[in-house]
């Protein structure tokens, strides 16, 4: 059993750019979540892709954005970057919506400079 | 939005020392989960535990979903238990994942 990937580990970038982060889910499961984690903070919820489509949002503005795969992998996209995108971003891996166990990545960090 | 709160933020503890974790949560609950965040950032799993109580070697969990809490208990605590500690749960009501504000420990040897 393949546990949840993300690609890349590190990843720097200025401020204006645009970013891909990818994440392949566990095998046997459908739905992906995305997180962000600043320093020193607890990981806020972004968005879920179930069915490769958005099913829940947290307080991320539009440039935020995502995609699910008929493989079930995703992609998170953050358009014009700001300095304060700079964040740990975990994808987690789900059977079903919301009420099911999820299991996380290993993260992506984001330098914005 | 369901409000999650743990507590103590933060613990230190000599090796061999017990302690008891806590999350509370404003509204009942359909999810919840304990994680453990190593110093690489890795989430790992600990608990699935909307309700009752389970146990895996020195970790026990127990979840009154009625009166809105769980607990984390961790006997003979060791050095690699260091780390922080975090529950989340799901909002059905937004459909949101929420994470409580995590509890930091620090196990002396």
């Amino acid at each position: 059993e393949t546990g949840v990937t993300q690609s890349p580990t590190h990843l720097i970038k200025t401020r204006g750019q645009q970013v891909t982060l990818r994440c392949s889910s566990q095998s046997g499961h459908n739905t992906v979540s995305w997180y962000q984690q600043a320093l020193g903070q607890g990981p806020q919820f972004i968005f879920q892709y179930y069915r490769e489509e958005e099913n829940g949002r947290g307080n991320f503005p539009p440039r935020f954005s995502g995609l699910q795969f008929p493989n079930y992998s995703s992609e998170l996209n953050v358009n014009a970057l700001e300095l304060d995108d700079s964040a740990l971003y975990l994808c987690a891996s789900s059977f079903g919506t919301g009420y099911n166990e999820q299991f996380f990545g290993p993260g992506t960090r984001l330098t914005v400079l | 939005g369901i409000q999650v709160e743990q507590s103590p933020p933060d613990l230190i503890l000599q090796e061999g020392a017990n302690s008891t974790l806590r999350c509370n949560f404003s509204d009942s609950v359909n999810n919840l989960q304990w994680f453990h965040q190593n110093p690489w950032g890795q989430l790992i799993n600990l608990f699935y535990i909307p309700s009752g109580t389970k146990q895996n070697g020195r970790l026990s969990a127990t979840t009154v979903a009625t009166e809105r809490y769980s607990l984390l208990y961790i006997s003979s605590s060791q050095t690699t238990d260091s780390g922080v500690y975090f529950c989340a749960v799901f909002d059905s009501g937004t459909y949101k994942y929420i994470f409580g504000t995590g509890t930091r420990l620090k196990v002396l040897a």
